[in-house]
């Protein structure tokens, strides 16, 4: 069974502060996706990254960055330098592979991140 | 590219009627789509699978009877919420995967209210 646990319910910094966002997932299988949503006020989800199971390089794209450990089964995402506009739920994602090529994501309970001015 | 489009983003209905939401990819063909729900602070819970030309796969404890799921074409999906009760007030967000390169586009979501 697929399982995604994003321990932090909500988390408030102070603007430029840095923060990290934790997840940990359950999968039997090898072969798996590891995805990143952040979801503003207005409801949309917006795409951040994905990650297939066998690459375990980090990865940073501007103030974002993202660890992956296979080892303790965690896809860490922390934001540098944190701005109002990352004010956001944000949900971590797992999907699993399947021959037809798509499966649903199965998302964690999602963390509320609030930067203060 | 890969965008997709929901309507409406806003709906609010009276108790029994029905609601339809309409979900189109813009440019690509969307082999399977699925549908969450989302109560306000809570995550996105699948309801249903559907692939284009055949019955959707329902999740446990989702009524088929009551959230009708049509993929009729490759570009479009909808979920018709029927015989509408204040406890189906949620909201409804729609996926697109264009196979398996695992893509995922989401819609824009639905909220709906049932008064």
């Amino acid at each position: 069974a697929q399982k995604v646990t994003q321990a932090q319910t909500e988390i408030s910094v102070v603007e430029k502060e840095d923060v990290t966002l934790d997840c940990v997932y359950e999968t039997r299988d090898t072969t798996y996706y590891l995805f990143w949503y952040k979801q503003p006020p207005s409801g949309e989800l917006v795409f951040l990254i994905r990650r297939n199971s066998f690459d375990e390089q980090n990865e940073i794209s501007g103030r974002y960055s993202w660890n992956f450990q296979k080892s303790t089964s965690s896809f860490n995402f922390t934001i540098t330098a944190s701005q109002v506009v990352d004010s956001a739920v944000y949900f971590c994602a797992l999907s699993n592979e399947d021959q037809t090529g798509a499966n649903n994501l199965f998302f964690g309970t999602g963390t509320r991140l609030t930067v203060i001015p | 590219g890969a965008v997709v489009s929901q309507h409406p983003s806003r709906v609010i209905c009276k108790s029994g009627t029905s609601v339809k939401i309409e979900c189109r990819s813009l440019d690509f063909q969307a082999t399977t789509m699925f549908w969450y729900r989302q109560f306000p602070k809570q995550s996105l819970m699948l309801m249903a699978t559907s692939n284009e030309g055949s019955k959707a796969t329902y999740e446990q404890g989702v009524e088929k009877d009551k959230f009708l799921i049509n993929h009729a074409s490759l570009t479009l999906s909808t979920l018709t919420v029927t015989s509408a009760h204040p406890e189906d007030s949620s909201f409804y967000i729609c996926s697109a995967s264009w196979g398996r390169d695992y893509g995922y586009t989401f819609g824009s979501g639905t909220r709906l209210t049932v008064v």
